[in-house]
């Protein structure tokens, strides 16, 4: 069964400051990997797709590095603002099973400091 | 291209009824899934849909069904809610089956007194 971690749970910076957000998978033989932001009592709004056979996608000040071999995706969003704030989730779909349902982490909830 | 859209946006249901929520995919979009968020659980699988047919579906309980029609609307329903359904019901759809971009709509609050 996949398994989805993301680290840290919060994060709160300055604005101005780079963020990095992590996560780590269990079974590295997915489809792709997806990023996605969630605000308050809100849907999910799509910000970065990877294939498997991408190691890196970049969207404007978003930029997502995935090492599937180690199960490891990585996002980037240079120079934060305070609009940034939300929780941000990964999600992978794996494959073999025919199964293409995502698999989300628990989040990481972003805190930008005007 | 108009995005997911999901109705009701919000809805209050006593223990004991049902309730049916409605997800229109994005327009060409075959691959309807439905997702429940939970505080305490997070985004949990629900079902997915391709072509009418029920492709997969979660580890929820049957009071959970839902079907797809032939213009890939979507509809689930829960019979027999329970305190513990109260939560945010989110329908994603892609273009096709497999390893497309997911599109999320902005869920149904469902709250269960």
């Amino acid at each position: 069964k996949q398994e989805v971690t993301q680290i840290p749970a919060a994060l709160s910076v300055p604005e101005g400051e780079n963020l990095v957000l992590n996560c780590s998978f269990t079974d590295s033989a997915i489809y792709n990997l997806q990023w996605f932001r969630q605000d308050p009592g809100k849907g999910l709004t799509s910000l970065l797709l990877i294939q498997s056979s991408q190691r890196e996608q970049t969207s404007g000040r978003l930029n997502a590095s995935l090492d599937k071999s180690s199960g490891r995706s990585t996002l980037y969003i240079a120079a934060s603002q305070p609009g940034d704030s939300a929780t941000y989730l990964c999600a992978v779909i794996g494959v073999g099973s025919n199964d293409y349902k995502l698999s989300f982490g628990a989040g990481t909830t972003v805190t930008v400091r005007a | 291209k108009a995005g997911v859209t999901q109705t009701p946006r919000y809805l209050i249901k006593t223990r004991g009824q049902q309730v049916t929520l409605s997800c229109s995919p994005i327009s060409g979009h075959r691959s309807v899934s439905w997702y429940q968020q939970t505080p305490g659980q997070g985004l949990q699988f629900l079902f997915e849909y391709f072509s009418e047919t029920q492709r997969n579906k979660g580890n929820f309980p049957g009071r959970f069904s839902g079907r797809q029609f032939s213009n890939s609307r979507s509809e689930m329903n829960v019979s027999t809610l329970e305190l513990g359904d109260s939560a945010l019901y989110l329908c994603a759809s892609s273009l096709e089956r497999g390893g497309y971009e997911q599109y999320f709509g902005p869920g149904t609050r469902l709250t269960v007194t």
